[in-house]
């Protein structure tokens, strides 16, 4: 069994660049949510996919979007860059879109805007 | 809006002392609360969850409705429990919230 993964794991971006962050799911599970991590906070969810339709939505703006492909693979794509969204970026997987069911976490990735 | 708290953001105890994280939450329904807990240079994994009632690692926690907390108990506390844990609550199309974290350390 496959466990999460995320690519890459560091990067550094200027202010109002994009990025792209991916995260490949466990092996078998259908969902995936994306969340925000600042320094010394808790995550923060983002966003979250279900058999590649969003499935439900944080308190995020626009330029935060997201995809999943078919293999359940997912993208979590930051238009216009600021400075707040430095962050680690966690995505989770799990089965059947509700929340309740355990959510598998990737190792995440550490985005700096400077 | 949902909200977990977290009042603790460290807690240091000696080995073999009881253990008590707090966490208190504020929800309008029927609340699904969870502890997930993340090790040195180990990524974030679920610990227990309220609905399955279990006894993981020694650890335990209990719903009270009227107090609107989740407290996360050990009767003795073990090197191997330092960590950082977060409280959750499962919200619908709302996903998971988190508390800010409590880092336990557990002194030899």
């Amino acid at each position: 069994e496959t466990g999460v993964t995320q690519s890459p794991t560091h990067l550094i971006k200027t202010r109002g660049q994009q990025v792209t962050l991916r995260c490949s799911s466990q092996s078998g599970h259908n969902t995936v949510s994306w969340y925000q991590q600042a320094l010394g906070q808790g995550p923060q969810f983002i966003f979250q996919y279900y058999r590649e339709e969003e499935n439900g939505r944080g308190n995020f703006p626009p330029r935060f979007s997201g995809l999943q492909f078919p293999n359940y693979s997912s993208e979590l794509n930051v238009n216009a860059l600021e400075l707040d969204d430095s962050a680690l970026y966690l995505c989770a997987s799990s089965l059947d879109g509700a929340s309740s069911y355990e959510q598998y976490f990737g190792p995440g990735t550490r985005l700096t805007v400077t | 809006a949902q909200r977990v708290t977290q009042p603790e953001k460290l807690l240091s105890v000696f080995k073999g002392a009881p253990v008590e994280l707090k966490c208190n939450y504020s929800y309008s329904g029927s609340p699904e609360l969870f502890w997930y807990v993340q090790y040195s240079r180990q990524r974030l994994q679920l610990l227990l969850r309220h609905i399955s009632r279990e006894s993981i690692k020694g650890f335990t926690a209990d719903l009270n409705k009227g107090e609107t907390s989740f407290h996360l108990k050990k009767p003795f506390a073990q090197e191997e429990d330092s960590a950082m844990y977060y409280c959750a609550l499962e919200g619908g199309a709302d996903g998971l919230t988190f508390g800010k974290g409590t880092h336990l350390i557990i002194q030899p």
